[in-house]
C-alpha cells in the first residue's frame, strides 16, 4: 500500500523549533519530488516548499523563506521539514506529499494524514 | 485573499452538472499547464482529481473532467452524486510570483449537494 506517514508536530513556543518528518512506503521514495503543504484550521491549503528526487532543486513559499529547511533521506524513505522561528500563523496541519514525476510536476498524488504543528505561548 | 480566485460556494442537484472556476494570471494558470484540482472531505487528507489541466489520475471517476481557458481554469463535474459533497482546490505553478512561491492555491470552494 503506498502511505506516507508525518510525525513529529506538537505545540511549540513562538521563536522555537520543531522538526517534521515524513515517511513513505510502499513507492520508489527516491524517484519522486516530495513537498510540504499545510492547512490552518478552518483555512484553504497552502504550499510551504518542495524538493526534488535527488534534492538537487529546492523552493519555499516566501511566507517560510529563510525560516524552513526542507531536506531527504532516500536511504530512509523520509523527507524533514525543519522550522526555525516559528509564528503564530505557522499554526496549521502539515501534510507530506508526493509529486506524480521526480522532478515539480505540482501534482500531488499520495498525501500523508497531516502532522498539526501549534505555536502559542 | 489567495492568489488563485474560486467561488466560495456552488451547488447542485443529483444528476446535474457543475463548473468551479479558477482564476489566475498569466504568470501562473494562463501561462503553464501545471493546474491540478483536489477534492478534500471534512478531516480528510486532499486527494487529487485532475492534473495538467486535463489528465485524470487512474481510479478517479471520468465524470471529473479539467479544462482552460486563458487565465481561468475549470472542473466540471457531471452526474452530480451525493458523495461529491467536498471542498475542493485548485493550484498552479507560478512563475516569477510576487510571493516567490512556485506553487499557488485557491481559496477552495464548497460544494453542495442538494
Amino acid at each position: 500500500e503506498v502511505q506516507l506517514v508525518e510525525s513529529g508536530g506538537g505545540l511549540v513556543q513562538p521563536g522555537r523549533s520543531l522538526r517534521l518528518s515524513c515517511v513513505a512506503s510502499g513507492f520508489t521514495f527516491q524517484h519522486y519530488a516530495m513537498h510540504w503543504v499545510r492547512q490552518a484550521p478552518g483555512k484553504g491549503l497552502e504550499w510551504v516548499s518542495s524538493i526534488t528526487w535527488s534534492s538537487g532543486s529546492t523552493s519555499y513559499a516566501g511566507s517560510v523563506q529563510g525560516r524552513f529547511i526542507i531536506s531527504r533521506d532516500n536511504a530512509k524513505n523520509s523527507l524533514y521539514l525543519q522550522m526555525s522561528s516559528l509564528r503564530a500563523e505557522d499554526t496549521a496541519l502539515y501534510y507530506c506529499a508526493k509529486d506524480k514525476v521526480g522532478g515539480f510536476g505540482f501534482a500531488f498524488d499520495v498525501w500523508g494524514p497531516g502532522t498539526m504543528v501549534t505555536v502559542s505561548s | 485573499q489567495s492568489a488563485l480566485t474560486q467561488p466560495a460556494s456552488v451547488s447542485g442537484s443529483p444528476g446535474q452538472s457543475i463548473t468551479i472556476s479558477c482564476t489566475g494570471t498569466s504568470r501562473d494558470v494562463g501561462g503553464y499547464n501545471y493546474v491540478s484540482w483536489y477534492q478534500q472531505y471534512p478531516g480528510k487528507a486532499p486527494q487529487l482529481l485532475i492534473y495538467d489541466v486535463t489528465k485524470r489520475p487512474s481510479g478517479v471517476s471520468s465524470r471529473f473532467s479539467g479544462s482552460k481557458s486563458g487565465n481561468t481554469a475549470s472542473l466540471t463535474i457531471s452526474g452530480l452524486q451525493a458523495e461529491d459533497q467536498a471542498d475542493y482546490y485548485c493550484s498552479s505553478y507560478c512563475n516569477s510570483c510576487p510571493s516567490s512561491s512556485s506553487l499557488l492555491f485557491g481559496g477552495g470552494t464548497k460544494l453542495t449537494v442538494l
